[in-house]
């Protein structure tokens, strides 16, 4: 199995809504991260998890939250956002062995619309 | 900091032309360098990647070749298909306390039959 998988592929939600988004990989990689990426744009790292704890936070506003309940999910909560956080939300992840050299998976994305 | 410059597209060849798709980039220690490609509504598949200085990365027939001197990881392919229309994005990892990945602004390819 060489996926990673993101529920759900598309997303409304309004300011005040709580709404998460799942990531899930078998792939035995022990390395995920959220990256949000604008129309038109590269992906813009937001997280970092390694083994199962967060090594990168870049500077994330709270009203987003990721949890790292175990090695295989990557959950991204989301609270209170605002319309320009409308995105595509990638996952991604990685055998952490060589460090740098590692390639990232990534999964299809959730498109999110915030009205 | 660390960065990636991509040439601007987006880039209009036909069937079978010749593809380059320049990229250089700035960095502190010793950065791997990847290309990754995104066709219309998925995510970023890896398409080749080189760790370090003077590595050849190929597969598909694209090629790219870390050049240290120059800072450059240009991506090259002899003869494009339609099928290579996507967007391709050249990306470094640096370790920064945690290994953090920085993209490129992107080069969307457009091939014509």
């Amino acid at each position: 199995d060489t996926e990673v998988t993101q529920t759900p592929k598309h997303l409304v939600m309004g300011m005040t809504n709580k709404k998460s988004l799942k990531c899930e990989q078998h792939m035995g990689h022990r390395a995920m991260y959220w990256y949000k990426q604008k129309a038109k744009k590269p992906p813009e790292l937001m997280f970092v998890y390694s083994y199962e704890k967060l090594s990168i936070n870049e500077s994330v506003p709270s009203r987003f939250s990721p949890e790292c309940p175990n090695s295989s999910l990557l959950n991204l909560h989301l609270h209170a956002l605002q319309p320009e956080d409308s995105a595509l939300y990638l996952c991604a992840s990685s055998l952490p062995g060589q460090g740098s050299t590692d390639t990232q998976y990534f999964g299809p994305g959730t498109r999110l619309t915030v009205l | 900091g660390d960065s990636v410059t991509q040439m601007e597209g987006p880039v209009t060849l036909s069937e079978e032309a010749f593809l380059t798709i320049n990229c250089t980039y700035t960095a502190t220690g010793y950065p791997s360098l990847f290309w990754y490609v995104q066709y219309p509504g998925e995510g970023l598949q890896l398409l080749l990647k080189a760790t370090k200085a003077d590595d050849k990365g190929s597969n598909k027939g694209f090629e790219a070749t870390y050049r240290k001197e120059t800072t450059s990881f240009h991506l090259e392919k002899g003869s494009v298909q339609v099928s290579d229309s996507a967007v391709y994005f050249c990306a470094l990892t640096v370790n920064t306390g945690g290994f953090k990945t920085i993209f490129g602004a992107g080069t969307r390819l457009f091939v014509k039959a």
